[in-house]
């Protein structure tokens, strides 16, 4: 049975630090690529960054790029995500998801079949 | 970047009800669309990938079809359980973004 479970959520001052963790089982980790979703209090899903089952390629997106950083630890079978010079309005539910599907020359086309319970991150003074 | 949008925001509806929501792609995506269900307090769950086929396990009421820019979910028969949030989600090419989602609340 596939299981997520994230961690490492919590209250945060706005410029602080957070580094969220997701613990996988019941599948073969390091053949799958990985992402993560959040969801701010009462509002949609919102992709945040993904990474390939390598580790090798990583993809943000422009709401996060050059603040946070996705990694993976195979040998582990865990997902890290380091969320640096946080704000306000990156309040929200962190979900990490398995991904499935391929990539192309071009894309990789990936939707994601598994998540995670989810962790909250509050940024907030 | 490609944007999903669902309509309606909202659908009011009663046990046996045919629903259909739309999600609709800024440019085409082929059918590379995904649609979820998520309950309140709880993780999205996969219902249904490339655009129509049925992840294992969902119910057969579940219909997903379209191509292009233009998608439905159809349930032919909306149970108790079926009240949730129910969001698109395109995977054409990253960024990889979801529609704002449709609520079916009970009528």
């Amino acid at each position: 049975e596939v299981q997520l479970l994230e961690s490492g959520g919590g209250l945060v001052q706005p410029g602080g630090s957070l580094r969220l963790s997701c613990a996988a089982s019941g599948f073969t980790f390091s053949s799958y690529a990985m992402t993560w979703v959040r969801q701010a209090p009462g509002k949609g899903l919102e992709w945040v960054s993904a990474i390939s089952g390598s580790g090798g390629d990583t993809y943000y997106a422009d709401s996060v790029k050059g603040r946070f950083t996705i990694s993976r630890d195979n040998s582990k079978n865990t997902l890290f995500l380091q969320l640096n010079s946080l704000r306000a309005e990156d309040t929200a539910v962190y979900y990490c998801a398995k991904a499935l599907g391929y990539c192309t020359s071009t894309s990789c086309l990936w939707y994601f079949d598994y998540w995670g319970q989810g962790t909250l991150v509050t940024v907030s003074s | 970047d490609i944007q999903m949008t669902q309509s309606p925001s909202t659908l009011s509806a009663s046990v046996g009800d045919r629903v259909t929501i739309t999600c609709r792609a800024s440019q085409s995506i082929s059918s590379w669309l995904a649609w979820y269900q998520q309950k309140p307090g709880k993780a999205p769950k996969l219902l249904i990938y490339k655009a129509s086929s049925l992840e294992s396990g969902v119910p057969s009421r579940f219909i997903g079809s379209g191509s292009g820019t233009e998608f439905t979910l159809t349930i032919s028969s909306l149970q108790p359980d079926d009240f949730a949030t129910y969001y698109c989600q395109h995977y054409n090419t990253y960024p990889w973004t979801f529609g704002h989602g449709t609520k079916v609340e009970i009528k």
